[in-house]
C-alpha cells in the first residue's frame, strides 16, 4: 500500500528555535497534504491543508506565521514550527491524499516534538 | 459543519469475545466514513472505509463496520477480539467537496483482556 514518511520521528529543541518536519509520499503523488496535531490522549486536530504549489489553508486558531507549511512538490510537504515554545510540544502527523476523486488519505507515522 | 462522536472513552472486552466500538456522525450530503487505529507513539493505520454500496464494510485485521443511515452510525465490530487489538480507535468523516477535509472523533481506547 501507499506509504507516507515523516522525518524526523522525534525531535527535541530549545525554546526559541525553529524546527522543520518533512512529510513525503513515497510511492504516490499527493496534490493535497494535511497537517494534524495531537495532544496526549486526545484526538487529531487539523492544522492546515496544503496543495502543491499554492498557499496552505489554515484552520481557525492556527497561527500561519508560526506554523509555516510548504508544499513544494507532489511528494513533499514541510511544516516549520518557528520560535518554538514548550506549549508547541506535541505529536504532529501529516497525511497525503492520493490523486483522484476518491483518493485515499494515507497517514505518516508522526513526529514527536518536545520543546525544552 | 461535519462532526463525529465516539461516546465511549474506553471499551473493555475479554479476549475471544465480540467487540463493538461506537461512532455516530453528522454531515451534509453523502458521508465518507473511516476507521483508523493508532498504537502508542505511532501514526494512524487505515482499517476500513464506507463510501457507497453495502452497509457492511469489511476491513483489515478482521474488523468490519456497519453503516446505518437512519441512525447516522458507523460502529466498528469484530467477532472475536485479540489482545493485540488493544489500541486507540478513531472514527472519521470526510467532506465530499473541496479539499475533502477529514474530521476525527475523540477516539476510543480498546482494551482486550486476556
Amino acid at each position: 500500500g501507499a506509504v507516507v514518511s515523516q522525518h524526523p520521528s522525534w525531535v527535541i529543541c530549545k525554546s526559541g528555535t525553529s524546527v522543520k518536519i518533512e512529510c513525503r509520499s513515497l510511492d504516490f503523488q499527493a496534490t493535497t497534504m494535511f497537517w494534524y496535531r495531537q495532544f496526549p490522549k486526545q484526538s487529531l486536530m487539523l492544522m492546515a491543508t496544503s496543495n502543491e504549489g499554492s498557499k496552505a489553508t489554515y484552520e481557525q486558531g492556527v497561527e500561519k506565521d508560526k506554523f509555516l507549511i510548504n508544499h513544494a512538490s507532489l511528494t513533499l510537504s514541510t511544516l516549520t514550527v518557528t520560535s518554538a515554545h514548550p506549549e508547541d510540544s506535541s505529536f504532529y502527523i501529516c497525511s497525503a491524499r492520493a490523486v483522484g476523486p476518491e483518493g485515499e488519505q494515507y497517514f505518516g507515522p508522526g513526529t514527536r516534538l518536545t520543546v525544552t | 459543519a461535519q462532526s463525529v462522536a465516539q461516546p465511549e472513552d474506553q471499551v473493555n472486552v475479554a479476549e475471544g469475545n465480540p467487540l463493538t466500538v461506537k461512532c455516530t456522525y453528522s454531515v451534509s450530503g453523502n458521508p465518507y466514513l473511516f476507521w483508523y487505529v493508532q498504537y502508542p507513539n505511532r501514526g494512524l493505520q487505515f482499517l476500513l472505509k464506507y463510501i457507497t454500496g453495502d452497509n457492511l464494510v469489511k476491513g483489515s485485521y478482521g474488523f468490519e463496520a456497519e453503516f446505518n443511515k437512519s441512525q447516522t452510525s458507523f460502529h466498528l465490530k469484530k467477532p472475536s477480539a485479540l489482545v493485540s487489538d488493544s489500541a486507540l480507535y478513531f472514527c472519521a468523516v470526510r467532506d465530499s467537496g473541496g479539499y475533502q477535509k477529514v474530521t476525527f472523533g475523540t477516539g476510543t481506547k480498546l482494551q482486550v483482556i486476556p
